[in-house]
């Protein structure tokens, strides 16, 4: 069974630009977690999504947002990027909601200039 | 408020020794309690997982770990160390009922020397 799929892996970007970012989830899961991990703040939840719902969301600016599709496929998204927005962005494929197990997917590190 | 606290930073020991790697939570509710390792530039492997039942539960790579309920602690142990279980190393709590928030403590660096 293929795991966690995050793209793309590696991504530069610029101060005030925007980014999508994606995740494809194992087959038959049908929920995501996000997650950001930077040295200073360590790892931490961004939001949760199941059928195309966001479930639960954390302590992040509005500039961070995503969904869900009917595939179970899910994009965040961050606009007006910023220095500290610089952090490796882990994905987490659910296999239900009832079952709090997460597998990980191996991130996207985001750089900001 | 809900915390995972792993009081070590990082720890170095030789191959072959016994390791315990500490972790103490902080949640109201009955909690689901995890280990992920990581290593460079990957992602988050779960080690083993306690939801309920026994409280010493086996994971993968060797590992095991004990709930401990009076003591707010899921410490990680394994017997004898490799030098590939150098990483870092996360304790996280969740909830149950549908709340699949993770909290994660700050992970604890594991060096092995030869």
């Amino acid at each position: 069974k293929a795991g966690v799929t995050q793209t793309p892996r590696y991504l530069i970007k610029t101060r005030g630009q925007q980014v999508t970012l994606s995740c494809s989830p194992i087959s038959g899961h049908r929920s995501v977690s996000w997650y950001q991990q930077t040295p200073g703040q360590g790892l931490q939840f961004l939001f949760e999504y199941f059928s195309e719902t966001q479930r639960n969301k954390g302590n992040f600016p509005g500039r961070f947002s995503g969904r869900q599709f009917s595939n179970s496929r899910s994009e965040m998204n961050v606009s007006t990027l910023e220095l500290g927005d610089s952090a490796l962005y882990l994905c987490a494929s659910i296999r239900s909601i009832d079952v709090n197990e997460q597998f990980f997917g191996p991130g996207t590190r985001l750089t900001v200039l | 408020a809900q915390s995972v606290t792993q009081p070590d930073i990082h720890i170095t020991v030789s191959e072959g020794a016994s390791l315990e790697l500490r972790c103490n939570y902080s949640y109201g509710a009955t909690p689901y309690l995890f280990w992920y390792v990581q290593s460079p530039g990957q992602g988050l492997q779960l080690l083993l997982k306690y939801f309920s039942g026994d409280t010493l539960v086996q994971g993968i790579k060797g590992f095991e770990a004990e709930f401990k309920r009076s003591q707010s602690s899921f410490n990680l142990r394994k017997p004898s160390v490799h030098w590939s279980d150098a990483a870092e190393y996360f304790c996280a709590v969740g909830g149950t009922g549908g709340y699949n928030k993770l909290i994660f403590g700050a992970g604890t660096r594991l060096a092995v020397h030869p």
